[in-house]
Parts: C-alpha cells; sequence; structure tokens
C-alpha cells in the first residue's frame, strides 16, 4: 500500500460520543498534519507533527486531541464535538518539516456530528 | 501574514478549450508556490510546484503554471480541458523565509467543464 490512507472514510458521531481518526503514511516521510476542510472556508491547519513531535497547534479546541506515536501514524481523538465541527478532516505528510518540501494528502474522513 | 487570493470561485470551460485559474500571493518576498486538484470524495493531489530555477513550471495531467513575481501571480492552465479535469483546483503557498511547512491556502476554483 502506498500514499497516505486515512480511516475511517465516514464517521457520523453524537455530540457526546468519544472517537478517533487515523492515519497511515507509507511514504517515509518525517512531518505529518491534520487540515479541516469545511464548505466555503479555506482549508486550515490543525496540527503538526515533525519527528513525532508537536510542533503547530493552531489555536484548535481542546475536544481536538492529535497524537503521533510514530512517524508513520498520527491519530485525531474527538470528544465533546459541536455541530460546527462537521467537515472534512485531511491528513498530510511530507518528507521533512521545511517550506519547499510539497505535502502529499489522504482521502481524508468525512465527520458528521449529530 | 501571507494571503492567497484565487480569482473566481467556479469556472466553466468548454471541452477542448483552454483552462485559465488565477491564483495572486501578498508577500513581499516571494514563497514556495503550489498547485492542488481535489477530485469530488478524495484528497488533496500535487499538479506541480515552483521553488526555484525557471518560472513556467509543468505539471501532471497537461497542466503548466507561470510565476510571475512583477505580477505576485501564479496562474494555472491547461491548452485543451478533458472531461476529466471537472475538479476542485487549490493554490498554496509556503514563506521560504519561516521556519517549517505551514502552506496558506486560497478559496479553491471549482470547474465544470461542458462537452
Amino acid at each position: 500500500e502506498t500514499g497516505v490512507t486515512q480511516t475511517p472514510r465516514h464517521l457520523v458521531m453524537g455530540m457526546t460520543n468519544k472517537k478517533s481518526l487515523k492515519c497511515e503514511q507509507h511514504l517515509g516521510h518525517n512531518a505529518m498534519y491534520w487540515y479541516k476542510q469545511s464548505a466555503k472556508k479555506p482549508l486550515e491547519l490543525m496540527f503538526v507533527y515533525s519527528l513525532e513531535e508537536r510542533v503547530e497547534n493552531n489555536s484548535v479546541p481542546s475536544r481536538f486531541s492529535p497524537e503521533c506515536p510514530n512517524s508513520s501514524h498520527l491519530f485525531l481523538h474527538l470528544h465533546t464535538l459541536q455541530p460546527e465541527d462537521s467537515a472534512l478532516y485531511l491528513c498530510a505528510s511530507s518528507q521533512e518539516f521545511i517550506s519547499n518540501q510539497p505535502q502529499h494528502f489522504g482521502d481524508g474522513t468525512r465527520l458528521s456530528i449529530l | 501574514a501571507q494571503s492567497v487570493t484565487q480569482l473566481g470561485s467556479h469556472v466553466s470551460v468548454s471541452e477542448g478549450a483552454l483552462v485559465l485559474l488565477r491564483c495572486n500571493y501578498s508577500s513581499s518576498v516571494p514563497p514556495y508556490l503550489f498547485w492542488y486538484v481535489q477530485y469530488p470524495n478524495q484528497g488533496l493531489q500535487l499538479l506541480l510546484k515552483y521553488t526555484t530555477g525557471a518560472t513556467l513550471v509543468k505539471g501532471i495531467n497537461g497542466f503548466e503554471a507561470e510565476f510571475k513575481k512583477s505580477e505576485t501571480s501564479f496562474h494555472l492552465t491547461k491548452p485543451s480541458a478533458h472531461m476529466s479535469d471537472a475538479a476542485e483546483y487549490f493554490c498554496a503557498v509556503s514563506d521560504q523565509r519561516a521556519a517549517g511547512n505551514k502552506l496558506t491556502f486560497g478559496g479553491g476554483t471549482r470547474v465544470l467543464v461542458k462537452p
């Protein structure tokens, strides 16, 4: 398997549930990213990990909790979400955390909050 | 802070016609520049990038873009549209002066290709 894989592809959850999104990259990259894509808004960077250390937390509410256990895996733990959190969540990776490196994206998890 | 403007949230072209998608950035120092495409129910796929060197950059699927410093632009073109080009296109920049790799995206342009 190649590229960046995200699971699940679709998730429906209630506001009181706890769930996790998973991202796995098979590219040997050292940096991984979470983005939120909402309708009618530009992509928003949420978190960045470089060499398994969190290097960016872009003012994201604490109901989103990232985890990077190794350089190939990235999780986004969700709890007590709000309806406005419904969106497409995209994971990406890059060779290094350097500005000339292109980011490679997964197909996303479509999250719906009831 | 940098910003990226994509003129036109929707573009309609006929099959075989020129595709032109506009991207302008605001930055005193030229950033690194990227174009991505997003097909329905998929993530973003890199079309091409400009970091240094020749200002006319060729990408996948017959697309190319030209970096024009004087116009702070990085417009994307394709000479002849195919039905398969129907998708949303995003221009993105990253600040070459900054540590790290944080992309700033434009709002996207959705392309409709008419038979």
